[in-house]
Protein backbone atom coordinates (compact mmCIF):
# COMPACT_ATOMS: atom_id res chain seq x y z
CA UNK A 1 0.00 0.00 0.00
CA UNK A 2 0.88 3.69 -0.29
CA UNK A 3 2.97 5.19 2.32
CA UNK A 4 2.21 8.27 4.62
CA UNK A 5 4.72 9.45 7.24
CA UNK A 6 4.01 11.41 10.36
CA UNK A 7 6.32 14.00 12.00
CA UNK A 8 7.28 13.26 14.83
CA UNK A 9 6.15 10.05 16.76
CA UNK A 10 5.50 11.55 20.16
CA UNK A 11 6.29 15.19 21.56
CA UNK A 12 6.55 16.60 25.00
CA UNK A 13 5.97 20.58 24.73
CA UNK A 14 5.41 23.38 27.58
CA UNK A 15 2.45 25.10 28.15
CA UNK A 16 1.79 28.26 25.99
CA UNK A 17 4.14 26.85 23.60
CA UNK A 18 3.09 25.40 19.43
CA UNK A 19 4.23 22.37 18.03
CA UNK A 20 3.94 21.26 14.57
CA UNK A 21 3.44 17.82 12.85
CA UNK A 22 3.79 16.78 9.69
CA UNK A 23 2.19 14.65 7.27
CA UNK A 24 3.53 13.48 4.13
CA UNK A 25 2.78 11.04 1.28
CA UNK A 26 5.96 9.41 0.38
CA UNK A 27 4.43 7.45 -3.03
CA UNK A 28 1.92 9.06 -4.26
CA UNK A 29 0.12 12.95 -4.48
CA UNK A 30 -2.20 13.25 -1.89
CA UNK A 31 -5.65 15.49 -2.59
CA UNK A 32 -7.13 15.32 0.54
CA UNK A 33 -5.56 14.91 3.92
CA UNK A 34 -7.16 14.66 6.77
CA UNK A 35 -6.25 15.06 10.26
CA UNK A 36 -8.06 13.10 13.68
CA UNK A 37 -7.76 13.36 17.21
CA UNK A 38 -7.85 10.23 19.47
CA UNK A 39 -8.72 10.26 22.88
CA UNK A 40 -7.59 6.72 24.82
CA UNK A 41 -9.70 4.30 23.98
CA UNK A 42 -12.06 6.40 22.00
CA UNK A 43 -12.56 6.63 17.87
CA UNK A 44 -11.07 9.28 15.53
CA UNK A 45 -12.48 12.10 15.37
CA UNK A 46 -12.26 13.99 12.75
CA UNK A 47 -10.53 18.17 13.18
CA UNK A 48 -10.18 19.05 9.96
CA UNK A 49 -9.87 18.52 5.60
CA UNK A 50 -7.59 19.80 3.74
CA UNK A 51 -6.98 20.35 -0.07
CA UNK A 52 -4.13 20.82 -1.79
CA UNK A 53 -3.60 24.75 -2.42
CA UNK A 54 -7.08 25.86 -0.25
CA UNK A 55 -8.03 26.53 3.05
CA UNK A 56 -8.76 23.30 5.45
CA UNK A 57 -12.39 22.63 6.40
CA UNK A 58 -12.54 22.76 9.96
CA UNK A 59 -15.34 20.41 11.88
CA UNK A 60 -17.61 21.55 14.17
CA UNK A 61 -16.25 22.91 18.02
CA UNK A 62 -12.48 22.88 16.43
CA UNK A 63 -11.08 25.88 16.96
CA UNK A 64 -8.97 26.96 13.36
CA UNK A 65 -6.85 29.28 15.02
CA UNK A 66 -5.90 27.22 17.56
CA UNK A 67 -5.06 24.06 14.86
CA UNK A 68 -3.61 25.72 12.01
CA UNK A 69 -3.44 23.93 9.06
CA UNK A 70 -1.50 23.70 5.52
CA UNK A 71 -1.46 21.59 2.90
CA UNK A 72 1.11 23.84 0.23
CA UNK A 73 1.81 20.90 -2.00
CA UNK A 74 0.57 17.53 -2.83
CA UNK A 75 2.64 15.39 -0.72
CA UNK A 76 3.16 17.39 2.39
CA UNK A 77 0.25 18.89 5.14
CA UNK A 78 1.11 20.23 8.54
CA UNK A 79 -1.04 20.73 11.73
CA UNK A 80 0.28 23.38 14.18
CA UNK A 81 -0.87 23.20 17.45
CA UNK A 82 -0.68 26.97 18.80
CA UNK A 83 -0.31 28.05 22.70
CA UNK A 84 -0.41 24.36 23.49
CA UNK A 85 -2.54 23.77 26.89
CA UNK A 86 -2.43 20.30 28.62
CA UNK A 87 -5.92 19.69 27.32
CA UNK A 88 -4.30 19.69 24.05
CA UNK A 89 -2.38 16.57 24.54
CA UNK A 90 -3.70 13.73 22.60
CA UNK A 91 -3.10 11.13 19.67
CA UNK A 92 -3.31 13.19 16.56
CA UNK A 93 -3.26 11.05 13.07
CA UNK A 94 -3.25 11.95 9.74
CA UNK A 95 -4.73 10.28 6.61
CA UNK A 96 -4.07 11.24 3.11
CA UNK A 97 -6.13 10.20 -0.02
CA UNK A 98 -4.79 10.34 -3.35
CA UNK A 99 -5.71 10.48 -6.84
CA UNK A 100 -6.88 7.68 -9.61
CA UNK A 101 -6.73 4.25 -7.56
CA UNK A 102 -5.25 5.95 -4.90
CA UNK A 103 -8.69 8.03 -4.12
CA UNK A 104 -10.35 5.56 -2.26
CA UNK A 105 -8.68 3.86 0.56
CA UNK A 106 -6.90 6.38 3.47
CA UNK A 107 -3.74 5.88 4.28
CA UNK A 108 -2.69 6.41 7.95
CA UNK A 109 0.32 8.12 9.17
CA UNK A 110 2.09 6.77 12.05
CA UNK A 111 0.31 8.84 14.56
CA UNK A 112 1.80 11.88 16.66
CA UNK A 113 1.25 11.61 20.47
CA UNK A 114 1.57 15.11 22.33
CA UNK A 115 2.01 15.69 25.98
CA UNK A 116 1.64 19.26 26.98
CA UNK A 117 3.28 19.88 30.35
CA UNK B 1 -24.42 14.09 7.12
CA UNK B 2 -23.05 10.39 7.22
CA UNK B 3 -23.66 8.35 10.82
CA UNK B 4 -22.35 5.47 11.45
CA UNK B 5 -22.63 3.10 14.16
CA UNK B 6 -20.72 -0.21 15.00
CA UNK B 7 -21.81 -3.24 17.85
CA UNK B 8 -20.42 -4.32 20.09
CA UNK B 9 -18.02 -1.84 21.48
CA UNK B 10 -16.39 -4.85 23.44
CA UNK B 11 -16.18 -8.32 22.36
CA UNK B 12 -14.64 -11.43 23.90
CA UNK B 13 -14.03 -14.54 22.10
CA UNK B 14 -12.18 -17.76 22.70
CA UNK B 15 -9.32 -18.29 20.17
CA UNK B 16 -10.48 -20.57 17.49
CA UNK B 17 -13.79 -19.10 17.67
CA UNK B 18 -15.48 -16.86 15.52
CA UNK B 19 -16.03 -13.13 15.71
CA UNK B 20 -18.57 -11.28 14.46
CA UNK B 21 -18.66 -6.80 14.26
CA UNK B 22 -21.80 -4.94 12.92
CA UNK B 23 -21.85 -1.25 11.76
CA UNK B 24 -25.05 1.01 9.96
CA UNK B 25 -24.66 3.79 8.34
CA UNK B 26 -27.26 6.46 7.77
CA UNK B 27 -26.39 7.96 4.10
CA UNK B 28 -27.54 5.81 1.24
CA UNK B 29 -24.80 7.69 -0.54
CA UNK B 30 -22.05 6.09 0.79
CA UNK B 31 -20.08 3.41 -1.38
CA UNK B 32 -17.21 2.24 0.23
CA UNK B 33 -16.56 0.64 3.40
CA UNK B 34 -13.13 -0.24 5.01
CA UNK B 35 -12.44 -2.00 7.82
CA UNK B 36 -9.78 -0.82 10.00
CA UNK B 37 -7.51 -2.63 12.18
CA UNK B 38 -5.33 -0.42 15.19
CA UNK B 39 -3.68 -2.06 17.46
CA UNK B 40 -2.57 -0.22 21.11
CA UNK B 41 -0.27 2.85 19.85
CA UNK B 42 -0.26 2.36 16.54
CA UNK B 43 -1.78 3.44 12.93
CA UNK B 44 -5.11 1.89 11.95
CA UNK B 45 -4.39 -0.49 8.96
CA UNK B 46 -6.59 -1.20 6.54
CA UNK B 47 -7.37 -4.73 6.81
CA UNK B 48 -10.39 -5.21 4.28
CA UNK B 49 -12.85 -2.85 2.11
CA UNK B 50 -15.93 -3.15 0.33
CA UNK B 51 -17.43 -1.28 -2.34
CA UNK B 52 -21.14 -1.18 -2.98
CA UNK B 53 -21.18 -2.89 -6.20
CA UNK B 54 -20.78 -5.99 -3.59
CA UNK B 55 -22.09 -7.75 -1.33
CA UNK B 56 -19.74 -9.83 0.04
CA UNK B 57 -16.04 -9.90 0.01
CA UNK B 58 -13.27 -12.30 2.05
CA UNK B 59 -9.70 -12.81 2.20
CA UNK B 60 -8.71 -15.57 4.31
CA UNK B 61 -9.92 -15.74 7.65
CA UNK B 62 -11.82 -12.00 7.36
CA UNK B 63 -14.78 -10.87 5.31
CA UNK B 64 -17.20 -8.31 5.01
CA UNK B 65 -20.50 -8.73 4.13
CA UNK B 66 -22.84 -5.54 2.97
CA UNK B 67 -26.68 -4.84 3.25
CA UNK B 68 -27.48 -2.06 0.78
CA UNK B 69 -31.05 -1.59 1.66
CA UNK B 70 -30.76 -1.92 5.32
CA UNK B 71 -27.53 0.13 5.26
CA UNK B 72 -25.11 -1.90 7.20
CA UNK B 73 -22.46 -3.94 6.81
CA UNK B 74 -20.40 -6.81 8.99
CA UNK B 75 -17.00 -7.99 9.60
CA UNK B 76 -16.43 -11.46 10.15
CA UNK B 77 -13.35 -12.93 11.73
CA UNK B 78 -12.74 -16.62 11.60
CA UNK B 79 -10.61 -19.21 13.43
CA UNK B 80 -9.24 -15.74 15.61
CA UNK B 81 -6.10 -15.66 17.27
CA UNK B 82 -4.48 -13.87 19.71
CA UNK B 83 -2.74 -11.44 17.31
CA UNK B 84 -6.49 -10.26 15.92
CA UNK B 85 -6.83 -8.43 19.70
CA UNK B 86 -6.97 -4.98 18.85
CA UNK B 87 -9.71 -2.06 18.30
CA UNK B 88 -11.54 -2.19 15.10
CA UNK B 89 -12.82 0.62 12.95
CA UNK B 90 -15.51 0.43 10.27
CA UNK B 91 -15.95 3.88 8.13
CA UNK B 92 -18.35 4.77 5.63
CA UNK B 93 -17.61 7.25 2.55
CA UNK B 94 -18.32 8.43 -0.48
CA UNK B 95 -16.17 9.52 -3.94
CA UNK B 96 -13.77 12.08 -2.44
CA UNK B 97 -15.24 12.95 0.88
CA UNK B 98 -14.30 12.10 4.31
CA UNK B 99 -14.36 9.11 5.99
CA UNK B 100 -17.01 8.67 8.75
CA UNK B 101 -15.54 6.07 11.15
CA UNK B 102 -17.92 4.28 13.72
CA UNK B 103 -16.62 4.16 17.56
CA UNK B 104 -14.94 1.10 17.08
CA UNK B 105 -14.94 -2.48 18.75
CA UNK B 106 -12.12 -3.98 21.09
CA UNK B 107 -11.86 -7.71 20.53
CA UNK B 108 -10.17 -9.84 22.89
CA UNK B 109 -8.92 -13.36 21.75
CA UNK B 110 -8.69 -15.23 24.92
CA UNK B 111 -6.17 -18.23 24.53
Amino acid sequence: GAVVSQHPSWVICKSGTSVKIECRSLDFQATTMFWYRQFPKKSLMLMATSNEGSKATYEQGVEKDKFLINHASLTLSTLTVTSAHPEDSSFYICSARGQGSRNTEAFFGQGTRLTVV
Amino acid sequence: GENVEQHPSTLSVQEGDSAVIKCTYSDSASNYFPWYKQELGKRPQLIIDIRSNVGEKKDQRIAVTLNKTAKHFSLHITETQPEDSAVYFCAATTYGQNFVFGPGTRLSVLP
